[in-house]
Protein backbone atom coordinates (compact mmCIF):
# COMPACT_ATOMS: atom_id res chain seq x y z
CA UNK A 1 0.00 0.00 0.00
CA UNK A 2 1.42 3.61 -0.90
CA UNK A 3 0.30 4.75 2.51
CA UNK A 4 -2.26 7.88 3.11
CA UNK A 5 -1.74 10.59 -0.04
CA UNK A 6 -2.59 14.12 0.84
CA UNK A 7 -2.93 16.54 -2.59
CA UNK A 8 -1.47 19.04 -2.98
CA UNK A 9 1.88 18.77 -1.47
CA UNK A 10 1.96 22.76 -1.67
CA UNK A 11 -0.82 25.06 -1.98
CA UNK A 12 -0.28 29.15 -2.12
CA UNK A 13 -3.23 30.86 -2.42
CA UNK A 14 -4.68 34.58 -1.90
CA UNK A 15 -6.46 35.17 0.90
CA UNK A 16 -10.42 35.28 0.20
CA UNK A 17 -9.91 32.30 -2.38
CA UNK A 18 -11.21 28.69 -1.52
CA UNK A 19 -8.73 26.12 -0.64
CA UNK A 20 -9.80 21.88 -1.04
CA UNK A 21 -7.65 19.63 0.42
CA UNK A 22 -7.21 15.83 -0.24
CA UNK A 23 -6.63 13.03 1.46
CA UNK A 24 -6.92 9.08 0.50
CA UNK A 25 -6.92 7.12 3.49
CA UNK A 26 -4.99 3.19 3.40
CA UNK A 27 -7.51 0.83 1.67
CA UNK A 28 -9.33 -0.72 4.76
CA UNK A 29 -8.91 1.67 7.64
CA UNK A 30 -12.26 2.94 8.84
CA UNK A 31 -11.03 5.78 10.73
CA UNK A 32 -9.70 9.21 9.20
CA UNK A 33 -8.21 12.62 10.93
CA UNK A 34 -7.30 16.03 9.85
CA UNK A 35 -4.78 17.60 11.95
CA UNK A 36 -2.88 21.02 11.69
CA UNK A 37 0.44 21.54 12.79
CA UNK A 38 1.55 25.49 13.16
CA UNK A 39 4.54 26.17 15.49
CA UNK A 40 2.24 28.53 18.23
CA UNK A 41 -0.81 25.88 18.48
CA UNK A 42 1.64 22.45 17.59
CA UNK A 43 -0.61 19.63 16.20
CA UNK A 44 -4.45 20.25 16.53
CA UNK A 45 -7.06 17.65 15.79
CA UNK A 46 -9.43 19.31 13.60
CA UNK A 47 -12.07 16.56 12.81
CA UNK A 48 -12.73 12.87 12.52
CA UNK A 49 -14.59 10.55 10.72
CA UNK A 50 -15.24 6.77 11.71
CA UNK A 51 -16.89 4.43 8.65
CA UNK A 52 -17.26 7.67 6.50
CA UNK A 53 -19.35 9.58 9.13
CA UNK A 54 -17.67 12.38 11.43
CA UNK A 55 -17.97 12.17 14.66
CA UNK A 56 -16.11 14.77 16.47
CA UNK A 57 -15.62 17.72 14.68
CA UNK A 58 -14.84 20.30 17.82
CA UNK A 59 -11.27 21.05 16.79
CA UNK A 60 -12.76 23.00 13.28
CA UNK A 61 -11.70 26.41 14.53
CA UNK A 62 -14.62 27.87 12.60
CA UNK A 63 -17.59 27.86 10.13
CA UNK A 64 -15.20 28.44 7.66
CA UNK A 65 -13.89 24.89 7.59
CA UNK A 66 -15.64 22.13 6.55
CA UNK A 67 -14.82 18.70 5.71
CA UNK A 68 -16.36 15.65 3.91
CA UNK A 69 -16.11 11.87 3.67
CA UNK A 70 -18.19 10.76 0.49
CA UNK A 71 -16.59 7.32 0.80
CA UNK A 72 -14.14 5.06 2.43
CA UNK A 73 -11.54 6.23 0.15
CA UNK A 74 -11.52 9.89 0.03
CA UNK A 75 -11.82 13.08 1.92
CA UNK A 76 -11.65 16.28 1.77
CA UNK A 77 -11.02 19.78 3.76
CA UNK A 78 -12.13 23.20 2.57
CA UNK A 79 -11.64 26.31 3.96
CA UNK A 80 -13.88 29.00 2.35
CA UNK A 81 -12.98 31.89 2.10
CA UNK A 82 -9.05 31.12 3.07
CA UNK A 83 -7.21 33.76 5.61
CA UNK A 84 -3.53 34.63 6.06
CA UNK A 85 -4.10 32.78 10.09
CA UNK A 86 -4.81 29.60 7.76
CA UNK A 87 -1.22 29.02 7.09
CA UNK A 88 0.14 26.23 8.74
CA UNK A 89 0.78 22.18 7.35
CA UNK A 90 -2.54 19.87 7.38
CA UNK A 91 -2.19 16.44 7.91
CA UNK A 92 -4.70 13.90 7.08
CA UNK A 93 -4.27 10.22 9.09
CA UNK A 94 -5.87 6.67 8.81
CA UNK A 95 -6.81 3.85 11.74
CA UNK A 96 -7.71 0.38 10.90
CA UNK A 97 -8.82 -2.00 13.91
CA UNK A 98 -9.39 -0.40 17.30
CA UNK A 99 -6.27 0.32 19.30
CA UNK A 100 -4.09 0.21 16.36
CA UNK A 101 -1.71 3.25 15.27
CA UNK A 102 -2.28 5.67 12.93
CA UNK A 103 -0.20 6.11 9.79
CA UNK A 104 0.01 10.05 8.66
CA UNK A 105 0.31 11.83 5.05
CA UNK A 106 2.86 13.61 3.96
CA UNK A 107 1.05 16.81 4.70
CA UNK A 108 0.07 20.04 2.63
CA UNK A 109 1.60 22.87 3.35
CA UNK A 110 -0.88 25.70 2.82
CA UNK A 111 0.40 29.16 2.87
CA UNK A 112 -2.24 32.21 2.54
CA UNK A 113 -1.31 35.27 1.42
CA UNK B 1 -9.11 12.49 27.08
CA UNK B 2 -5.67 12.70 29.49
CA UNK B 3 -3.85 14.88 29.07
CA UNK B 4 -0.14 14.26 28.71
CA UNK B 5 2.81 16.58 29.51
CA UNK B 6 6.75 15.85 28.21
CA UNK B 7 9.36 17.88 28.52
CA UNK B 8 10.41 20.02 25.85
CA UNK B 9 13.55 19.19 24.98
CA UNK B 10 16.10 16.50 25.73
CA UNK B 11 19.74 15.98 24.69
CA UNK B 12 21.39 12.75 24.22
CA UNK B 13 24.69 11.39 23.13
CA UNK B 14 24.89 9.19 20.11
CA UNK B 15 25.16 5.70 20.80
CA UNK B 16 23.62 6.14 24.48
CA UNK B 17 19.94 5.17 25.50
CA UNK B 18 17.70 7.89 25.08
CA UNK B 19 14.70 7.62 27.53
CA UNK B 20 11.94 10.05 27.19
CA UNK B 21 9.55 10.46 30.07
CA UNK B 22 5.45 11.36 29.69
CA UNK B 23 3.22 12.31 32.48
CA UNK B 24 -0.14 10.92 31.63
CA UNK B 25 -1.74 11.23 35.35
CA UNK B 26 -5.42 11.78 34.13
CA UNK B 27 -5.33 8.61 32.10
CA UNK B 28 -8.22 6.04 32.78
CA UNK B 29 -7.96 2.33 32.59
CA UNK B 30 -9.08 1.99 29.08
CA UNK B 31 -6.42 4.58 27.52
CA UNK B 32 -4.05 3.20 25.60
CA UNK B 33 -0.55 5.12 25.75
CA UNK B 34 0.87 5.62 22.10
CA UNK B 35 4.36 7.51 21.01
CA UNK B 36 5.02 9.23 17.50
CA UNK B 37 8.03 10.94 16.27
CA UNK B 38 8.11 13.46 13.97
CA UNK B 39 11.08 14.24 11.80
CA UNK B 40 11.63 18.12 10.31
CA UNK B 41 7.91 18.59 8.65
CA UNK B 42 7.34 14.92 7.89
CA UNK B 43 4.16 13.37 9.10
CA UNK B 44 4.44 11.74 12.46
CA UNK B 45 5.27 8.30 12.70
CA UNK B 46 4.17 5.43 14.76
CA UNK B 47 6.58 4.18 17.32
CA UNK B 48 5.07 2.16 19.90
CA UNK B 49 2.38 1.62 22.64
CA UNK B 50 0.95 -0.23 25.27
CA UNK B 51 -1.97 -0.40 27.75
CA UNK B 52 -0.20 -1.29 30.96
CA UNK B 53 2.42 -3.96 30.27
CA UNK B 54 6.18 -2.92 28.83
CA UNK B 55 6.06 -3.12 25.13
CA UNK B 56 9.73 -3.83 22.83
CA UNK B 57 9.97 -3.61 18.92
CA UNK B 58 12.73 -3.43 16.81
CA UNK B 59 12.64 0.74 17.57
CA UNK B 60 11.98 1.23 21.30
CA UNK B 61 10.75 -0.06 24.42
CA UNK B 62 7.69 1.38 26.82
CA UNK B 63 7.90 0.91 30.50
CA UNK B 64 4.55 2.32 32.29
CA UNK B 65 4.35 2.46 35.60
CA UNK B 66 2.37 0.24 37.50
CA UNK B 67 -0.28 2.80 38.14
CA UNK B 68 0.07 3.98 34.64
CA UNK B 69 0.13 7.70 35.48
CA UNK B 70 3.55 7.74 33.79
CA UNK B 71 5.52 6.41 31.01
CA UNK B 72 9.33 6.05 29.70
CA UNK B 73 10.25 5.34 25.61
CA UNK B 74 13.78 4.11 25.61
CA UNK B 75 15.31 4.34 22.26
CA UNK B 76 18.38 1.62 23.20
CA UNK B 77 20.77 3.07 21.06
CA UNK B 78 20.56 6.46 19.90
CA UNK B 79 21.85 7.80 16.13
CA UNK B 80 21.74 11.10 14.97
CA UNK B 81 18.87 9.77 12.59
CA UNK B 82 16.78 9.69 15.77
CA UNK B 83 16.96 13.37 16.31
CA UNK B 84 13.14 14.59 15.99
CA UNK B 85 9.90 15.26 18.11
CA UNK B 86 9.16 12.77 20.60
CA UNK B 87 5.12 12.89 20.90
CA UNK B 88 3.29 10.73 23.59
CA UNK B 89 -0.74 10.62 23.41
CA UNK B 90 -3.54 8.50 24.84
CA UNK B 91 -6.39 7.03 22.90
CA UNK B 92 -9.43 5.99 25.00
CA UNK B 93 -10.01 2.26 23.50
CA UNK B 94 -12.51 2.63 20.56
CA UNK B 95 -12.64 6.08 20.49
CA UNK B 96 -10.31 6.66 17.94
CA UNK B 97 -9.55 10.20 19.16
CA UNK B 98 -5.79 10.59 19.27
CA UNK B 99 -4.62 13.85 20.96
CA UNK B 100 -1.59 15.14 20.58
CA UNK B 101 0.52 17.44 23.20
CA UNK B 102 3.59 19.60 22.66
CA UNK B 103 6.31 16.40 22.60
CA UNK B 104 9.93 16.92 23.35
CA UNK B 105 12.48 17.57 20.56
CA UNK B 106 15.37 15.29 21.11
CA UNK B 107 18.99 15.96 20.20
CA UNK B 108 21.15 13.27 19.20
CA UNK B 109 24.24 14.43 19.68
CA UNK B 110 28.03 13.25 17.38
Amino acid sequence: DAGVIQSPRHEVTEMGQEVTLRCKPISGHNSLFWYRQTMMRGLELLIYFNNNVPIDDSGMPEDRFSAKMPNASFSTLKIQPSEPRDSAVYFCASVGPPNTEAFFGQGTRLTVV
Amino acid sequence: DAKTTQPPSMDCAEGRAANLPCNHSTISGNEYVYWYRQIHSQGPQYIIHGLKNNETNEMASLIITEDRKSSTLILPHATLRDTAVYYCNSEASGTYKYIFGTGTRLKVLA
